[in-house]
């Protein structure tokens, strides 16, 4: 079975610092790979996804994720984070008929 | 586009009840939705998958019997949580895949649903 896996549970930053949020996942066929975000008291939006071409994805806000096949990863990264960017973060991989989520990534960033 | 939303928001409800919770696509037809559980700082927990006009397939150490999933239509599925307990408590969010049923296809998520069983 397909398993994914965020490193950090919690990240704290200031304001325009860079952001690179790991996520890897276990599963040996093709993968879609997607991020998510949830801002509080919000529900999951759609941040960016990967099927295909272009390993270097771009999505909303700012923040893109590379796909790197080799080492499973698909890293979720902005250059300067901003305060409103404070919420959890979801890497989620979908692999047959089913979407399975990472741990999720808190992140929080100081004004 | 890509809308889903979840009806109530928030219940809550005596031990023994049942509870019914919406979910719909406003602005496309969805084949297929999906139920999720989410505990306080965890993660989401697939726990069935609906496709429109026939049985959900659910995932394993979910009670069927106790979670009753209808996709009727194309745009509204509901999870009826049977005779729910106080660890029946939880946040429930369904979402949505847009296009013709490939497993490719993006997830749309609805707001949530939290039960709260006293």
């Amino acid at each position: 079975a397909q398993s994914v896996s965020q490193h950090n549970h919690h990240v704290i930053l200031s304001e325009a610092a860079s952001l690179e949020l790991g996520c890897n996942y276990s599963y040996g066929g093709t993968v879609n790979l997607f991020w998510y975000v949830q801002y509080p008291g919000q529900h999951l939006q759609l941040l960016l996804k990967y099927f295909s071409g272009d390993p270097l994805v771009k999505g909303i806000k700012g923040f893109e994720a590379e796909f790197i096949k080799s080492k499973f990863s698909f890293n979720l990264r902005k250059p300067s984070v901003q305060w409103s960017d404070t919420a959890e973060y979801f890497c989620a991989v979908n692999a047959g008929n089913m979407l399975t989520f990472g741990g999720g990534t808190r992140l929080m960033v100081k004004p | 586009g890509a809308v889903v939303s979840q009806h109530p928001s928030w219940v809550i409800c005596k031990s023994g009840t049942s509870v019914k919770i919406e979910c719909r696509s406003l602005d496309f037809q969805a084949t297929t939705m999906f139920w999720y559980r989410q505990f306080p700082k965890q993660s989401l927990m697939l726990m069935a998958t609906s496709n429109e006009g026939s049985k959900a397939t659910y995932e394993q150490g979910v009670e069927k019997d106790k979670f009753l999933i209808n996709h009727a239509s194309l745009t509204l599925s509901t999870l009826t949580v049977t005779s729910a307990h106080p660890e029946d408590s939880s946040f429930y969010i369904c979402s949505a895949r847009e296009g013709g049923g490939l497993s490719t296809d993006t997830q749309y998520f609805g707001p949530g649903t939290r039960l709260t069983v006293l």
